[in-house]
């Protein structure tokens, strides 16, 4: 069964950096794209950012545009998400999720990790 | 404000059926049949339950189905359990990005 478990969450302050690694195991990670996803406390979902198997594309939320950078090492097996300027509405669990045979739909989703902004 | 709109609850009883609609735009659920739904228990990941539209992955129960008309997505719950409460989203590709419900709380009462 696919595997993909996050790590690099924390508490972390108000225009700060962070960045969250997602390793992934019992596929073959460098034929599938990958996504970001998020979920506030007690929110719904919200996409973050997805990356081709290949890295030769990426895609955005606008509401993380130029300031989050999604990538992946597929010699590692790892999906990364560099985040920097980091506001209290980025505080959230962050999913990360493998595009399915069909790139667009995450099929299956790691655990989450906890990012939290806050002074 | 969520791209796609859902109801914020549902309810049923153990055996009815009841439907979740999820209504997007002509540039989302219009425009591309690859709408999905996931089921999300608290604390826990999404599982994706239905994908482009109408299919089940491996493992899922054929008591959930998945329909689109025009801009307009539908997940059907049949003969409800009560281990079907739950969270349920649906989800979208438009242009070039995802698209989520805010999500529906189901109760089987």
């Amino acid at each position: 069964q696919v595997q993909l478990v996050e790590s690099g969450g924390g508490v972390v302050q108000p225009g700060r950096s962070l960045r969250l690694s997602c390793e992934a195991s019992k596929f073959n990670f460098n034929l599938f794209g990958m996504h970001w996803v998020r979920q506030a406390p007690g929110k719904g979902l919200e996409w973050v950012a997805v990356i081709w198997f290949d890295e030769t594309k990426t895609y955005y939320a606008d509401s993380v545009k130029g300031r989050f950078t999604i990538s992946r090492d597929n010699s590692k097996n790892t999906l990364y998400l560099h985040m920097t300027n980091l506001r209290p509405d980025d505080s959230a669990v962050y999913y990360c999720a493998r595009g399915g045979v069909q790139l667009w739909i995450p099929d299956f989703w790691g655990q989450g990790s906890l990012v939290t902004v806050s002074s | 404000q969520s791209a796609l709109t859902q109801p914020a609850s549902v309810s049923g009883s153990p055996g009815q059926s009841i439907t979740i609609s999820c209504t997007g735009t002509s540039s989302d659920i219009g425009l591309y049949d690859l709408v999905s739904w996931y089921q999300q228990f608290p604390g826990k990941a999404p599982k994706l339950i239905i994908y482009e539209v109408s299919k089940w992955p491996s493992g899922i129960t054929d008591r959930f189905s998945g329909s689109k008309s025009g801009t307009t997505a539908s997940l059907t719950i049949s003969g409800l359990q009560p281990e079907d409460e739950a969270d349920y989203f649906c989800c979208s590709l438009a242009d070039n990005r995802v698209v989520f419900g805010g999500g529906t709380k189901l109760y089987v009462l």
